[in-house]
């Protein structure tokens, strides 16, 4: 079964408005998660991660927000663009043994920017 | 700044034949993946390979599927008698050591079985 999902399959917001997208988890053994953005007919593109000892992290017009506690996670994009219209993928990396990893993707959402 | 790349860009195969999709992971990574994406729904996991073995298999691996690292800067995804349902995007990815565990993936290969 699904150990990674989404909330939404598909956002559309306001050039200009903030965009929250979210994200569910299952595995209580994750430590490590990661957004990823995959633009038509190219391959995933790290966004942002987050270990699983913190519950926010920021970056450049994008914060991650943990919650362990619901196994939750969200992408906050701020001040949406058009050139942030993408596919957007949670992903929970699963120390397998060793230093061995599993990347283990949600289903995605699908962010629209309208003009 | 260095990628990982793949070749072919796009395969068209008719079904039963053997398919070989390539990939030059970034030179220093130490891991390296396959994932397989079809049209319209989320990547998937197949396999993972470390110090010449698979570490990871999914069950989408099966016995139809074998990875190889030929050399020192290639990494093959062999499907030995591709069906339908094999039509998919095909992505490499590679990672170094440490914790982190952030994976760069290639540009993918469309394949298309017919």
């Amino acid at each position: 079964g699904e150990s990674v999902g989404l909330h939404l399959p598909t956002l559309s917001v306001q050039e200009g408005d903030n965009s929250i997208i979210n994200c569910a988890y299952s595995n209580s053994a994750s430590d490590y998660f990661i957004w990823y953005k995959q633009e038509s007919g190219k391959g995933p593109q790290f966004i942002i991660d987050i270990r699983s000892n913190m519950d926010k992290r920021q970056g450049q017009r994008v914060t991650v927000l943990l919650n362990k506690t619901v196994k939750h996670l969200s992408l906050q994009i701020a001040a949406t663009q058009p050139g942030d219209s993408a596919v957007y993928f949670c992903a929970e990396n699963i120390l397998l043994g060793g230093s061995a990893r599993q990347l283990t993707f949600g289903s995605g959402t699908q962010l629209t920017v309208l003009p | 700044e260095p990628e990982v790349t793949q070749t072919p860009s796009h395969q068209v195969t008719q079904m039963g034949q053997e398919v070989i999709l390539r990939c030059v992971p970034i030179s220093n990574h130490l891991y390296f993946y396959w994932y397989r994406q079809i049209l319209g729904q989320k990547v998937e996991f197949l396999v993972s390979f470390y110090n010449n073995e698979i570490s990871e298999k999914s069950e989408i691996f099966d016995d139809q599927f074998s990875v190889e690292r030929p050399d020192g800067s290639n990494f093959t995804l062999k499907i030995r008698s591709t069906k339908l349902e094999d039509s998919a995007m095909y992505f490499c990815a590679s990672r170094g050591g440490g914790w982190t565990g952030e994976l760069f993936f290639g540009e993918g290969s469309r394949l298309t079985v017919l």
